[in-house]
């Protein structure tokens, strides 16, 4: 079982809906990311909170817009998305302080994902 | 060509044997990770090193920073290991980004 919980497990939705993919974690981490993955490939870095503040875009569309509400809670709201956008969107969490010289280092925990299927 | 390099891309196993993944990068690295995913989706973090080998169970990681060489060892393997494995690595001062390699695909028989 991961330690990391995310909401829904499946997702479709149509490109004018709006929803929103959850994650929670409680082992007190303070550094939290979105991974996108087509299947395949490997995971793409989306975003990472770090003490619920975001410290990486990774040049993502605005279409993707993450929230962290609190340091166990990390949302990723959708709005008009394309049928491109269908992957599987991972959370991960993981703890140390970030910033461009961190050298601190720790494993990732992943969550199961959440299927995304935009039709 | 990928900063980080695993072989084979996939790889089919009968239950029981000795099986070994390689991960071999490019660049300078504090820290390379080994992650397993299940068809499923979820992904398992396995192994973080810097230096040396671990070992968890039937498995061992080892990793030589000279030769920017990582291998990953399953022990006695069994079909319930059948996932993609994946090394990535971490660079100094890129905060929390990894580089993943492209996954080796894992398939133990019985």
């Amino acid at each position: 079982d991961t330690e990391v919980t995310q909401t829904p497990k499946h997702l479709v939705m149509g490109m004018t809906n709006k929803k929103s993919l959850k994650c929670e974690q409680h082992m007190g981490h303070r550094a939290m990311y979105w991974y996108k993955q087509k299947a395949k490939k490997p995971p793409e870095l989306m975003f990472v909170y770090s003490y619920e503040k975001l410290s990486i875009n990774e040049s993502v569309p605005s279409r993707f817009s993450p929230e962290c509400p609190n340091s166990s809670l990390l949302n990723l709201h959708l709005h008009a998305l394309q049928p491109e956008d269908s992957a599987l969107y991972l959370c991960a969490s993981s703890q140390g302080a970030l910033g461009p010289s961190a050298v601190y280092n720790s494993p990732l925990h992943f969550g199961n994902g959440t299927r995304l299927t935009v039709t | 060509k990928n900063e980080v390099e695993q072989s084979p891309q996939n790889l089919t196993a009968q239950e029981g044997e000795f099986i070994t993944i390689n991960c071999s990068y490019s660049v300078g690295i504090s820290a390379l990770h080994w992650l397993q995913q299940h068809p499923g989706g979820g992904i398992v973090s396995l192994f973080m090193l810097s230096s040396g080998k671990k070992k968890h169970g039937r498995l061992i990681a080892t990793i030589n920073i000279q030769e920017k060489h990582s291998s990953l060892h399953i022990t006695a393997s069994h079909p319930r290991d059948s996932a993609v494995y994946i090394c990535a690595v971490k660079r100094p001062g890129t905060a929390s980004k990894l580089t993943f390699g492209t996954g080796t695909r894992l398939q133990v028989t019985l």
